[in-house]
């Protein structure tokens, strides 16, 4: 079976750092795209960051400079490592796959997000 | 900045049918943005639904069908069913390295 759990959210003091984990188990972390995407209490999804199968990462301008997404390719497990937390990230964080999908004409259908880990719970707060 | 813009809310009867709409602050949706759509309903994770426009994800019935309508990209529900009642997020595919944007959810309730 397919699946992502995630893991390391917590109660964090603003400027602080913590590291989420994101276990994945029936396939291959290194061999797909991998996000991070964000729901504040309340509010929409917004997309974090992304780690290609050849390593090269992206991240939204909220959190340029201050996240780095990683992964351990034995442990087939991606990372969230967030350092100088604001308020403003407090948020359920999400792991999800970046799906894609190639014809066998090499046509390219597009990709999309799944599947979805359970989400940890992420707060800034003093 | 890019900005992927979605009904707020919206409501449906039992056995109805629903478009709720997907569009960019700037531009066209086409379907080289590859839309996706996902539900979710309160403390769960998003569920996939629709992607690369229409495509339905495995399990997703077929009451739910995405397509292009005009300049955005919709998510149509026919024949609605109490357990619709959820949000819609779409994203759209910005390219590499500009990467994905969700658009702000619509609330949908059946009643």
């Amino acid at each position: 079976e397919v699946q992502l759990v995630e893991s390391g959210g917590g109660l964090v003091q603003p400027g602080g750092s913590l590291r989420l984990s994101c276990a994945a188990s029936g396939f291959t972390v290194s061999s797909n795209y991998m996000s991070w995407v964000r729901q504040a209490p309340g509010k929409g999804l917004e997309w974090v960051s992304v780690i290609y199968s050849g390593g090269s990462t992206y991240y939204a301008d909220s959190v340029k400079g201050r996240f780095t997404i990683s992964r351990h390719n034995s442990k087939n497990t991606l990372y969230l490592q967030m350092n100088s937390l604001r308020a403003e990230d407090t948020a359920v964080y999400y792991c999800a796959r970046v799906s894609d999908y190639y014809d066998s004409s090499g046509y390219y259908w597009g990709n999309w997000f799944d599947p979805w880990g359970q989400g940890t719970l992420v707060t800034v707060s003093s | 900045q890019t900005v992927v813009t979605q009904e707020p809310s919206f409501s449906v009867s039992p056995g109805g049918t629903v478009t709720l709409t997907c569009g960019l602050s700037s531009g066209s949706v086409s379907t080289s943005y590859y839309p996706s759509w996902y539900q979710q309903t309160p403390g769960q994770a998003p569920r996939t639904l629709i992607y690369s426009t229409n495509t339905r994800s495995s399990g997703v019935p077929d009451r739910f069908s995405g397509s292009i309508l005009g300049n955005k990209a919709a998510l149509t529900i026919t024949g609605a069913q109490a357990d619709d009642e959820s949000d819609y997020y779409c994203v759209l595919y910005m390219g590499s390295g500009l990467n994905w944007v969700f658009g702000g959810g619509t609330k949908l309730t059946v009643l």
